[in-house]
């Protein structure tokens, strides 16, 4: 199984700051998807990106690519306690990207 | 309403007694997949399903079996559930430019 690791785990700030989360990997993939999950809920794709180096800027969150397609970021600027949750990456593989390795999450809490 | 829905969304066996957990989308997607959810581990795809009678395991698929006889449904089936399969099962449905989207969750335990 191909690892995304994610970091950091629990990450718990006040609000208006700002944040990165990292999601690396030895391996390559197609693309990459991050996803916010609220308890007792499923995961909801907040953006998938796919080409190496590629940018994509969702209101105050800024995702990132990595040139190498092995890595990607998560960017949120002046938090907000409706940030709050678990963000999740995958990356795809497989003819159709069919096959998804998810990274273990980092868990956020704003503080208001 | 485009929808993932799962059922049930609560489940307590026993180890031994075969159960399903059925998924059905409403947005005609030709992708679906089932993943578990376990501490410390993440998401774990399960099995994956590319269109009716096209299945292939996930990273994690022992212990369990799927079938896709209708595009809108992918049930998972448990033919004799053990404790280490006591999670989080999520079923997930997609088109081809990879909107991906996740049922509310089936959380199963088993004694």
């Amino acid at each position: 199984t191909q690892l995304l690791e994610q970091s950091p785990q629990f990450l718990s700030i006040q609000e208006g700051e700002n944040l990165t989360v990292y999601c690396n990997s030895s391996s390559v993939f197609s693309s990459l998807q991050w996803y916010r999950q609220e308890p007792g809920e499923g995961p909801v794709l907040l953006v998938t990106v796919v080409t190496g180096g590629e940018v994509k800027k969702l209101k105050r969150l800024t995702f990132q690519f990595g040139d190498a397609r092995k890595d990607s970021s998560l960017h949120i600027t002046a938090a907000q306690p409706g940030d709050t949750g678990l963000y999740l990456c995958a990356g795809a593989r497989g003819f159709g990207n069919e096959k998804l390795t998810f990274g273990t999450g980092t868990r956020l809490t704003i503080i208001p | 309403e485009a929808q993932v829905t799962q059922n049930p969304r609560y489940l307590i066996t026993v180890t031994g007694k075969k159960l399903t957990v059925t998924c059905s989308q409403n947005m005609n997607h030709e992708y679906m997949s089932w993943y578990r959810q376990d501490p410390g581990l993440g998401l774990r795809q399960i099995y994956y399903s590319m269109n009716v009678e096209v299945t292939d395991k996930g990273d994690v698929p022992e212990g369990y079996k799927v079938s896709r006889k209708e595009k809108r449904n992918f049930p998972l089936i448990l033919e004799s559930p053990s404790p280490n399969q006591t999670s989080l099962y999520f079923c997930a449905s997609r088109n081809r430019v990879d909107t991906q989207y996740f049922g509310p969750g089936t959380r199963l335990t088993v004694l």
